[in-house]
């Protein structure tokens, strides 16, 4: 079954870290991109950035710039979410999502196939 | 980058249609044809309806369809059913490899 497989919720103290996986499952990241997104309770989407696993090139909202690392293993079947520096308002639940490409993977397609079931990042002292 | 503008909330009877507008400027849906539609019932991830600012995915109704004129983009749901019920959101290609999301409308189905 094509699915993307996230990590569990974590409950993190504000100033750590937290790092998320998002696993796909029926297929492999090669050719895909790979976004990351979140939801804040109640909350409409924002989105964080993208990775090209294949290439390893990726790029993050200016909002995020400095706090924000995305990451994938080296069997293009895994994408990784860091962000540092967590405060109360880095609460929310955070998604993964598939987009395809063009022109061998150098052209990004913007939209989203496939979405993960999101992983609740709760940032509480 | 500045969300897109989507109105907070819009409803319709069954069998009537909806209309969602996106709003955002020359630098972003004004600029490109990379606009897509997510549909997102509480609790569950968000589902792609239209992307490209006109194309359905397989298996979407062509009871959805999208367009654009300028700066806004526009969601229309027609033949509406009790299911269609859910929040909606727009995304658009912000250019630098950027994406911008709307801010979200809850769709009542009365």
């Amino acid at each position: 079954q094509v699915q993307l497989v996230q990590s569990g919720a974590e409950v993190k103290k504000p100033g750590a870290s937290l790092k998320v996986s998002c696993q796909a499952s029926g297929f492999t990241l090669t050719g895909y991109y790979i976004h990351w997104m979140r939801q804040a309770p109640g909350q409409g989407l924002e989105w964080l950035g993208w990775i090209n696993p294949t290439s390893g090139g990726t790029n993050s909202a200016q909002k995020f710039q400095g706090r924000v690392t995305m990451t994938g293993d080296t069997s293009f079947t895994t994408a990784y979410l860091e962000l540092t520096r967590l405060t109360s308002d880095d609460t929310a639940l955070y998604y993964c999502a598939r987009a395809g490409s063009g022109c061998g993977g150098d052209c990004p397609y913007w939209y989203f196939d496939l979405w993960g079931r999101g992983t609740l990042v709760t940032v509480s002292s | 980058q500045s969300a897109l503008t989507q109105p907070r909330s819009v409803s319709g009877s069954p069998g009537q249609s909806v209309t969602i507008s996106c709003t955002g400027t020359i630098i972003d849906v004004g600029a490109y044809k990379f606009v897509s539609w997510y549909q997102q019932h509480p609790g569950q991830a968000p589902k792609l309806k239209i992307y490209d600012v006109t194309k359905r995915p397989s298996g979407v109704p062509d009871r959805f369809s999208g367009s654009k004129s300028g700066n806004t983009a526009s969601l229309t749901i027609s033949g509406l059913q009790a299911d269609d019920e859910a929040d909606y959101y727009c995304t658009s290609y912000a250019g630098d490899f950027n994406l911008v999301f709307g801010g979200g409308t809850k769709l009542t189905v009365l």
